[in-house]
């Protein structure tokens, strides 16, 4: 098992860019999410999906779009790339029946000039 | 809605010391709490979790946590540091109902640990 897997792991961005960040998991996890962590701020869900088809909005979700065609995909869209999108960007996938047990990516570290 | 605090930005402990980190939680019902691990430049692990039952629970690389609901902490220790473990600690509180399953993170406390 890979887990869960991120790409890219640094990206930099004009203003205004577009770009999707990938999510991907083999653990046939139903439930999938993305956070983006910033200093002195721990981690905060931006969007997360309970399954294919599936998906909402967390506590941080302007400014960034979600899909979830297949188990094991979740990717992250930018569509007009923001400073204050700098971050790192996390995603998490959960198995199912066992809530909030989240198991991490390596993170996608995002800068936007 | 719930929420976590951890009072505790940077503690440095001498290795072999002990180590207590603090956490409190904001949550109306029985909450999930979680302790993760961050190492520089790497994801999150999952340290240890409570669910229900025993109050004190055993996790990985020899960390405990007791759960005690009149102070709603969930403070994470460990009796002999190792300068392994010095990184960055992250508490989080997680919906104890529904399939929604979100999680709370407090803002974490970077461990440095002296040798």
């Amino acid at each position: 098992n890979a887990g869960v897997t991120q790409t890219p792991k640094f990206q930099v961005l004009k203003t205004g860019q577009s770009m999707t960040l990938q999510c991907a998991q083999d653990m046939n996890h139903e439930y999938m999410s993305w956070y983006r962590q910033d200093p002195g701020m721990g981690l905060r869900l931006i969007h997360y999906s309970v399954g294919a088809g599936i998906t909402d909005q967390g506590e941080v979700p302007n400014g960034y779009n979600v899909s979830r065609s297949t188990t094991e995909d979740f990717p992250l869209r930018l569509l007009s790339a923001a400073p204050s999108q700098t971050s790192v960007y996390f995603c998490a996938s959960r198995p199912t029946g066992r809530r909030n047990e989240q198991y991490f990516g390596p993170g996608t570290r995002l800068t936007v000039t | 809605a719930q929420s976590v605090t951890q009072p505790d930005i940077h503690i440095t402990v001498s290795e072999g010391a002990s180590l207590e980190l603090r956490c409190n939680y904001s949550y109306g019902a029985t909450p999930y709490l979680f302790w993760y691990v961050q190492s520089p430049g790497q994801g999150l692990q999952l340290l240890l979790k409570y669910f229900s039952g025993d109050t004190l629970v055993q996790g990985i690389k020899g960390f405990e946590a007791e759960f005690k609901r009149s102070q709603s902490s969930f403070n994470l220790r460990k009796p002999s540091v190792h300068w392994s473990d010095a990184a960055e600690y992250f508490c989080a509180v997680g919906l104890n109902t529904g399939t929604a399953s979100k999680l709370t993170f407090g803002t974490g406390t970077r461990l440095q640990v002296t040798l």
